[in-house]
């Protein structure tokens, strides 16, 4: 089993959707959690981060964490086509600090 | 801004060539990795090194060296390119002794060995 696990879609949704986009991890231990967007040939960029349970809002994004399931989650409200990108998440190992990705989930927001 | 500049955006090499990947960063950041990113498999941590001269083994270092001589900059060696190593390189650094967590990363080298 993966450290972190997402569904890779793709996901295609119309614009002016509410999108979710999820992860699971499996070590309880993990406490900090970030949103990477990548647009198509491009590096990665953070677009949030949370620590701990809980969520967190910056104008249409909220990430939330729900530790007692191990699942975090990126909700994008008001979807526009420039939010078409693969998200990832990840979550620093606390021993080594290196950082765990999951695979990414492609996301298409059709006009 | 934090910048993360990368040598090449697009690479051909042949098979058993000797290959360089160049990363500068120009925030003065303590932290610089190289990952490769390939589809199903997501993004792969090849080294890391949190100082000058520095460097630790990522998941999958096989076939890899790194060097690290200046601060801001980061190289990633392929000593004999082979056709498995087609990916993309990006490279990420981060800011503070041991504090990986917020890394900024380059555009990407989208590299094709034949």
């Amino acid at each position: 089993q993966k450290e972190v696990e997402q569904d890779p879609g793709p996901l295609s949704v119309p614009e002016g959707a509410i999108v979710s986009l999820n992860c699971t991890y499996s070590n309880s231990a993990f406490q900090y959690f970030m949103w990477y967007r990548q647009y198509s040939r491009k590096g990665p960029e953070l677009l949030m981060y949370t620590y701990s349970s809980g969520n967190k809002e910056d104008g249409r994004f909220t990430a939330q964490v729900d530790k007692s399931s191990k699942y975090i989650s990126l909700f994008i409200r008001d979807s526009q086509p420039s939010d078409s990108a693969t998200y990832l998440c990840a979550t620093p190992d606390r021993n080594t600090g290196k950082l765990i990705f999951g695979q990414g989930t492609t996301l298409q927001v059709k006009p | 801004d934090v910048k993360v500049t990368q040598s090449s955006r697009y690479l051909v090499k042949r098979t058993g060539e000797k290959v360089f990947l160049e990363c500068v960063q120009d925030m003065d950041h303590e932290n610089m990795f190289w990952y490769r990113q390939d589809p199903g498999l997501g993004l792969r941590l090849i080294y890391f090194s949190y100082d000058v001269k520095m460097k630790e083994k990522g998941d999958i270092p096989e076939g890899y060296s790194v060097s690290r001589e200046k601060k801001e900059r980061f190289s990633l060696i392929l000593e004999s390119a082979s056709t498995n190593q087609t990916s993309m390189y990006l490279c990420a650094s981060s800011p503070g002794t041991g504090d990986f967590y917020e890394q900024y990363f380059g555009p990407g080298t989208r590299l094709t060995v034949t």
